[in-house]
């Protein structure tokens, strides 16, 4: 069965580095998403990604983050200096139409 | 923003026992998704509704899309041990350059065999 897969499955990173999570959406999806939940939390909308642009992004989501499709598979979420508050799981999810997939998560630790 | 409130925040059940959620919102969505999360994984999905008053079942769980379009419930019937997790709604709305899908605040499933 097509799956959404996510790598690495943790990152560890000094304050202050950039970090790149990456996502490999299912492949005749259309539609992508990136969210963070920080432990024990909500699972909260940072961007979603439609045509090779943003469609709409949070609050969460400032000039520290991008994301990028940089080819037919991948999909990156950047985070340009980390913060200590940065620290969570990131989910990369897809959708072809209505049903949306996530991936397994990374859990991002800036310490 | 959009907020999605979901009721209770946790339960804590006999294995056997019927269990019942709720997702609220102030606006309507055009899809209703249910997902569940064990701990230190990605939501699964578990059910999918497409339009008002649908009613959906997946096994032992039932799900229904509201009428008023703000509101969806989840149902799970005869609980085990393995049904632990939370439980995320999830509200997909469409419409010209919006593709925003919002989860809501979780139940917690605790189940005592």
């Amino acid at each position: 069965e097509p799956e959404v897969t996510q790598t690495p499955s943790h990152q560890v990173t000094q304050m202050g580095q950039e970090v790149i999570l990456r996502c490999v959406p299912i492949s005749n999806h259309l539609y992508f998403y990136w969210y963070r939940q920080i432990l024990g939390q909500k699972v909260e909308f940072l961007v979603s990604f439609y045509n090779n642009e943003i469609s709409e992004k949070s609050e969460i989501f400032d000039d520290q983050f991008s994301v990028e499709r940089p080819d037919g598979s991948n999909f990156t979420l950047k985070i340009r200096s980390t913060k200590l508050e940065d620290s969570a799981m990131y989910f990369c999810a897809s959708r072809f139409d209505t049903e949306a997939f996530f991936g397994q998560g990374t859990r991002l630790t800036v310490v | 923003g959009q907020q999605l409130n979901q009721s209770p925040q946790s339960m804590f059940i006999q294995e056997g026992e019927d269990v019942s959620m709720n997702c609220t919102s102030s606006s309507i969505f055009n899809t209703w998704l249910w997902y569940k999360q064990d701990p230190g994984e990605g939501p699964v999905l578990l059910i999918a509704l497409y339009k008002a008053g649908e009613l959906t079942s997946n096994g032992r769980l039932t799900a229904q899309f509201g009428i008023t379009r703000k509101d969806s419930f989840l149902n799970i019937s005869a609980s085990i041990p393995s049904d632990v997790g939370i439980y995320f709604c999830a509200g997909l709305l469409l419409g010209g350059a919006t593709n925003k899908l919002i989860f809501g605040t979780g139940t917690l499933l605790a189940v005592q065999p």
